[in-house]
């Protein structure tokens, strides 16, 4: 079956400007992850959504993140007034859900700040 | 800061060589998982173990976990050019819910032809 998506692949912006990142997991997976890897600070947990429940925002590093899960399957990821910091690859992953240990990744939006 | 500290950061081998490397964590775990990444694209999951388990096998791959020391070994056997990629161990830890994953700094091996 089909993997993890992404879109959009790449995306260059200008500071200050708001990006949404889009991801669509594998059917029937439960749980969503957002990672984020870049240069400074590897790859980090932002936020995750397991079925119904309140997500994990823990991860997220400022109030100008947020994420959203519709009908528990695909996700966007909102940066509002982007700045060159946030340029990274931002990484989904599903899984079965909780009990299931393995995510699968999907291939990244690169984002770039200028 | 991240859980898991990998080395070492780079690796060059021939290929038919074997590559280890290793990783080391901070916090109790449930599970340990190696993933590898093409590119700084997505990752892509090679095994897990298990906290009461000791060592593990998947074709050439054959990973161990000692949780007394807090770490782990991932040896990838008989190398070849497309196993040129950086790898990452990742952490599912005790007191995290869902099982959300704390990636080391990761290994980047190249296998030379």
């Amino acid at each position: 079956g089909a993997g993890v998506s992404q879109s959009p692949s790449n995306k260059v912006t200008e500071k200050g400007k708001d990006v949404e990142l889009r991801c669509d997991p594998i059917s029937g997976h439960t749980a969503l992850y957002w990672y984020r890897q870049s240069l400074g600070q590897g790859l980090e947990f932002l936020i995750y959504f397991q079925g119904n429940s309140a997500p994990d925002k823990s991860g997220l590093p400022s109030d100008r993140f947020s994420a959203e899960r519709t009908g528990g399957s695909v996700s966007t990821l909102t940066i509002q007034r982007t700045q060159q910091e946030d340029s990274a690859v931002y990484l989904c992953a599903s899984s079965r859900g909780t009990g299931a240990k393995t995510q699968y990744f999907g291939p990244g939006t690169r984002l770039l700040v200028l | 800061s991240q859980q898991g500290e990998e080395d070492p950061q780079a690796l060059s081998i021939q290929e038919g060589e074997n590559a280890t490397m290793n990783c080391s964590y901070k916090t109790s775990i449930n599970n340990l998982q190696w993933y590898r990444q093409n590119s700084g694209r997505g990752l892509v999951h090679l095994i897990l173990i298990r906290s009461n388990e000791r060592e593990k096998h998947s074709g050439r791959l054959r990973v161990t976990l000692d949780t007394s020391k807090k770490s782990s070994s991932l040896l990838i056997t008989a190398s070849r050019a497309a196993d040129t990629a950086s790898y990452f161990c990742a952490t599912d830890m005790i007191k995290a819910a869902g099982n959300k994953l704390t990636f080391g700094g990761g290994t980047r091996v190249l296998v030379k032809p």
